[in-house]
């Protein structure tokens, strides 16, 4: 079965400073990794997606992140924080093995302090 | 391209009455469409996944009775909450997929219920 752990409820960073928030996954088969944000009563905006290839993606307003194998983990990554950046941002993988359902993780809270 | 629109955005209702929430792919052909619940403070799950012309699958402890899930057609997917109650407040977000790009989910913008 496929599952998410992002192990931070809450993270708080400076404006400027670099920001990280942790992804890991568990799949039977290859996993497809996607990174959304989701702002106060809205829906989700996808940010990166990893399906193959280069292990560093990157994707939507300044943010990357990076698919380790080994380590079976998907952190997003942003070099200089913004204060409008904070938001809810879930993890969340696609066993493409096993059909089309995503599972997500419990979400991330970013804060950017000014 | 790939928007996905919900209607309504927000809707009140009273106990006992039905709500229809409206789900649409604007610029290309949803073969499979999603839908998802979420609670405050917490994760979407998924509701039940329905395609186009054929019934939906419901993810286990889903009423299926309460929550209808119609995808007549490759744009537009609706859920009904038959006799809403309060413990059906929630945020209701529809997503969707093509036969182009089946590892890709579009997501709706939500729509919040809330039952008095």
């Amino acid at each position: 079965a496929q599952s998410v752990a992002q192990p931070e409820d809450q993270v708080n960073v400076a404006e400027g400073n670099p920001l990280t928030v942790k992804c890991t996954y568990s799949v039977s088969g290859n996993p497809y990794l996607f990174w959304y944000v989701q702002y106060p009563n809205r829906g989700l905006q996808f940010l990166l997606k990893y399906i193959t290839g280069d292990n560093l993606v990157k994707g939507s307003y300044g943010f990357e992140a990076e698919f380790n194998k080994s380590q079976t983990s998907f952190h997003l990554k942003k070099p200089s924080a913004l204060v409008s950046d904070s938001a809810l941002y879930f993890c969340a993988v696609r066993d493409w093995d096993y059909g089309q359902n995503f599972v997500f993780g419990p979400g991330t809270r970013l804060s950017v302090l000014p | 391209g790939a928007v996905v629109s919900q209607h309504p955005s927000r809707v009140i209702c009273k106990s006992g009455t039905s709500v229809k929430i409206e789900c649409r792919s604007l610029d290309f052909q949803a073969t499979t469409m999603f839908w998802y619940r979420q609670f405050p403070k917490q994760s979407l799950m998924l509701m039940a996944t329905s395609n186009e012309g054929s019934k939906a699958t419901y993810e286990q402890g889903v009423e299926k009775d309460k929550f209808l899930i119609n995808h007549a057609s490759l744009t537009l997917s609706t859920l009904t909450v038959t006799s809403a109650h309060p413990e059906d407040s929630s945020f209701y977000i529809c997503s969707a997929s093509d036969s182009g790009r089946v590892y890709e989910q579009y997501f709706g913008p939500g729509t919040r219920l809330t039952v008095t």
